[in-house]
């Protein structure tokens, strides 16, 4: 099983530019979610989902859009990028949400200039 | 406004040293995770406490959650530079959101 996987790894993005992150899972797991993590701010939840078809906002959802037509993929959409976007983007899956065990991915760090 | 506290924010001991560090809320949660992180990966689990007043041992972590379901201590006996990383607690509500404490960086030198 290769757990939770995400790309880029790296991306460097303009004002006013799109961009998707993608995240991969093949534990069979219903809930994902995708985080930011910045210094001295902890990981803050920007999206979820509880399944296929299913998405809700986080604590910080602005300037994100995400879908999940299956139950691996869970994308994560930066439709104009800002500064305050910069980050380091980390996406992570369990059975179910709550009181689990989370999978992190390796992360994808993101600079928007 | 961050709901989990986590202190110290960083921590520097020599290998061998104990440490104790914290997570402190005014929230009540109904259960508390502690993750571990290195450089360039994401958190990984260490351990998942539920009851008021639990305590679990890992090797030589001690994970212990107050009384009121309000705060946590992870104690490392004998530290070990391989303990070195970024250590983050997070609360779980009653309605299953989860917040993150921002951590505490430590460092174990040899």
């Amino acid at each position: 099983n290769a757990g939770v996987t995400q790309t880029p790894k790296f991306q460097v993005l303009k004002t006013g530019q799109s961009m998707t992150l993608q995240c991969a899972q093949d534990m069979n797991h219903e809930y994902m979610s995708w985080y930011r993590q910045d210094p001295g701010m902890g990981l803050r939840l920007i999206h979820y989902s509880v399944g296929a078809g299913i998405t809700d906002q986080g604590e910080v959802p602005n300037g994100y859009n995400v879908s999940r037509s299956t139950t691996e993929d869970f994308p994560l959409r930066l439709l104009s990028a800002a500064p305050s976007q910069t980050s380091v983007y980390f996406c992570a899956s369990s059975y179910h949400r709550g009181v689990q065990t989370q999978y992190f991915g390796p992360g994808t760090r993101l600079l928007v200039l | 406004t961050q709901l989990l506290e986590q202190s110290p924010q960083f921590l520097s001991i020599q290998e061998g040293e104990n440490l104790t560090v914290y997570c402190n809320s005014s929230s009540v949660f109904s259960s508390l995770q502690w993750y571990r992180q290195e450089p360039g990966e994401g958190p990984v689990l260490l351990v998942t406490v539920v009851t008021g007043g639990e305590v679990k041992k890992l090797k030589r972590l001690t994970f212990q959650f107050g009384d009121a379901r309000k705060d946590s201590s992870l104690h490392i006996t004998a530290a070990q530079p391989g303990d070195t990383g970024l250590y983050l607690c997070a609360g779980v509500y009653n309605n299953n959101d989860m917040r993150f404490g921002a951590g505490t960086r430590l460092t174990v030198k040899p």
